[in-house]
């Protein structure tokens, strides 16, 4: 079975400017996570997704949002960049995303804001 | 919501000897501790988890430890190699279906 992918691996945008990141789940997971990982703050939950609804968020601004498509792939988009949104973006797919369920990460995108 | 700790942040062994990263956490309700191991420019693989309802659970030369009680799980790596040289991180999840990870731990095995 194929992994969590990730497209796209790397992007360097400039303040102000907005950017989509996209995630394919194993093939069969239906929740998607995303993750922002920075050195200062580890590995923070942004929101997740099942069922083309978001499920669970976690305590970002409003410029970051997300969807979930019926095969069960997955974007984030994040308005208005800033310098400190520079970070690995990171995505995980579980089953349902119940107690107890495995989650499994994909390799992240590298966003570089300047 | 939980609250996850983990120490310590950076670890260095010798190669053959043990490391152990213990981890911390708040929420009484949380049952389900993975542990994942990032290697540079990787995204965290899952190397062993572990249910509330076990104390114990062991894969080659990993283990991981639960103790409810006392709200705290440890890994432990025996007979360390080189390539086990990377960030470790704990993760809990509760009831609320969301992850809470550690700081990481950073292990360098020197060989």
């Amino acid at each position: 079975k194929a992994g969590v992918t990730q497209t796209p691996r790397y992007l360097i945008k400039t303040r102000g400017q907005q950017v989509t990141l996209s995630c394919s789940p194993i093939s069969g997971h239906r929740s998607v996570s995303w993750y922002q990982q920075t050195p200062g703050q580890g590995l923070q939950f942004l929101f997740e997704y099942f069922s083309e609804t978001q499920r669970n968020k976690g305590n970002f601004p409003g410029r970051f949002s997300g969807r979930q498509f019926s095969n069960s792939r997955s974007e984030m988009n994040v308005s208005t960049l800033e310098l400190g949104d520079s970070a690995l973006y990171l995505c995980a797919s579980s089953l349902e995303g119940n107690s107890a369920e495995t989650q499994y990460f994909g390799p992240g995108t590298r966003l570089l804001v300047l | 919501g939980e609250n996850v700790e983990q120490h310590p942040s950076t670890l260095s062994v010798q190669e053959g000897d043990s490391a152990v990263i213990k981890c911390t956490y708040s929420d009484s309700a949380s049952n389900y501790f993975p542990w994942y191991k990032q290697e540079l420019g990787k995204g965290p693989q899952l190397i062993i988890d572990i249910r509330s309802n076990v104390g114990e659970k062991k894969d080659q030369r990993i283990a991981v430890t639960l103790n409810k009680t006392a709200k705290h799980f440890s890994l432990h790596i025996t007979e360390t190699q080189p390539e086990d040289s990377a960030v470790y991180f704990c993760a809990a999840k509760s009831t609320g279906n969301q992850f809470y990870f550690g700081t990481g731990t950073s292990l360098t095995v020197i060989p």
